[in-house]
């Protein structure tokens, strides 16, 4: 089975604090994703990656950003945190290229908090 | 409304009824998703349904997908408590971006 694994569970960190938060998968896949799941917005898509180093812009990227130095971790970067970024993080990851179609495999989140 | 837009927002039955969830979503597709989350937990990919399909099973899940009605279905018969979660449809285009919509919340009642 695929493991994504998102490095906390829960998160405090206070405005202004740079944040870094953690996704690492174990299948080998070319893509990997951010959202933030907020009550009411549904799963939003902050970034994606198809390929080490690559990254795109997704619908909502503005206070984040990331890095992919390896093909198996993606990291998302909350370069001076603010308290409307606290939200659920997911992590996901899949199979293939930009034009995929085969199914995305999530990480079990991380409940972040800014103070 | 939104792409991936799931109705309705919340559901509540009792175990062995059926549970039928609808999405709709406005733009052109190459496959259509269903999800499943548990509270506290990330998504679980239930079932793919592609553009040229019209519908779709595996166990107690149905999936059915109008293209023309740009709307899809997910029926979950015979339900059990254990299927209390919520469940997302996502929309994916030909260029590969995936839009989630709000999440139906199921409840089953023992």
């Amino acid at each position: 089975d695929v493991k994504v694994t998102q490095s906390s569970r829960y998160l405090v960190k206070r405005t202004g604090e740079k944040v870094f938060l953690e996704c690492v998968q174990d299948m080998d896949h070319e893509n990997m994703f951010w959202y933030r799941q907020d009550p009411g917005l549904g799963l939003r898509l902050i970034y994606f990656s198809y390929d080490v180093k690559m990254k795109e812009k997704g619908d909502i990227p503005e206070g984040y950003s990331v890095s992919r130095e390896k093909k198996e971790r993606f990291s998302l970067i909350l370069e001076s945190a603010s308290t409307n970024q606290t939200s659920m993080y997911l992590c996901a990851s899949s199979v293939s290229g930009i034009y995929s179609n085969q199914p995305q495999h999530f990480g079990d989140g991380t409940r972040l908090s800014i103070l | 409304s939104q792409q991936g837009e799931e109705d309705p927002q919340a559901l509540s039955i009792q175990e062995g009824e059926n549970a039928t969830m609808n999405c709709s979503y406005k733009t052109s597709i190459n496959n259509l998703q269903w999800y499943r989350q548990n509270s506290g937990r990330g998504l679980v990919h239930l079932i793919l349904i592609r553009s040229n399909e019209r519908e779709k099973h595996s166990g107690r899940l149905r999936v059915t997908l109008d293209t023309s009605k740009k709307s899809s279905s997910l029926l979950i018969t015979a339900s059990r408590a254990a299927d209390t979660a919520s469940y997302f449809c996502a929309t994916i285009t030909n260029a590969g971006k995936s839009t989630f919509g709000d999440g139906t919340t199921l409840t089953v009642k023992p």
